[in-house]
């Protein structure tokens, strides 16, 4: 149980191009759901908090413009990545919770982006 | 705001061997601590996690431990196995707007020498 998913795994974009990417939680409802970041051995960056329904809360230091977050349902969160950049380059890993008074998350598989 | 850190940064252990990760918190409101086993190229899998009104958690050669007075938590691995190379990342759990959050620690690359 408490399986999430992410599509796609890996994606190479040009410059300037959009790049969407989804999250799904398979077997459970997610009435919030976490997008991360993650650079080359480093940890976790939390980039937001998304609840299903609401607007997204970005932490400090990302920009909401540039990575659109929509929670459109109980099982599924898509972080759009806006006129990508090679800055943009990283590791994007989901995470979901199953209720909102639990603390357990569980993660997706990630997705590798490239920008060229 | 809360703080996790974790040590050490890399560990290298015979197979067979018992490995040991530690973790200190500074936010003593903090009452959840799971930890995290991440595969290159992978998500984090959640391997086991502990709350504060346990002392100790075991499932089979993973335990964790956690001290609430010191506001450290540790992960123990016993009879290492290859597969069990991997980074570990511990992380505690704290209250901000209303909302859980993980607060991560750097992790820990833990090598199985054969």
């Amino acid at each position: 149980g408490a399986v999430v998913s992410q599509h796609p795994s890996r994606v190479i974009c040009k410059s300037g191009t959009s790049v969407k990417i989804e999250c799904r939680s398979l077997d459970f409802q997610a009435t919030t759901m976490f997008w991360y970041r993650q650079f080359p051995k480093q940890s976790l960056m939390l980039m937001a908090t998304s609840n299903e329904g609401s607007k997204a809360t970005y932490e400090q230091g990302v920009e909401k413009d540039k990575f659109l977050i929509n929670h459109a349902s109980l099982t599924l969160s898509t972080l759009t990545v806006t006129s990508a950049h090679p800055e943009d380059s990283s590791f994007y890993i989901c995470s979901a919770r199953p209720a909102p008074s639990t603390d357990t998350q569980y993660f997706g598989p990630g997705t590798r982006l490239t920008v060229l | 705001g809360e703080n996790v850190e974790q040590h050490p940064s890399t560990l290298s252990v015979q197979e067979g061997d018992s490995a040991v990760i530690k973790c200190t918190y500074s936010d003593s409101a903090s009452n959840y601590f799971p930890w995290y086993k991440q595969e290159l190229g992978k998500g984090p899998q959640l391997i086991i996690d502990i709350r504060s009104n346990v002392g100790e958690k075991k499932d089979q050669r993973i335990a964790v431990t956690l001290n609430k007075t010191a506001k450290h938590f540790s992960l123990h691995i016993t009879e290492t196995q290859p597969e069990d190379s991997a980074v570990y990342f511990c992380a505690a759990s704290t209250l901000e707007d209303s909302n859980y959050q993980l607060i991560w620690g750097a992790g820990t690359k833990l090598i199985i020498k054969p």
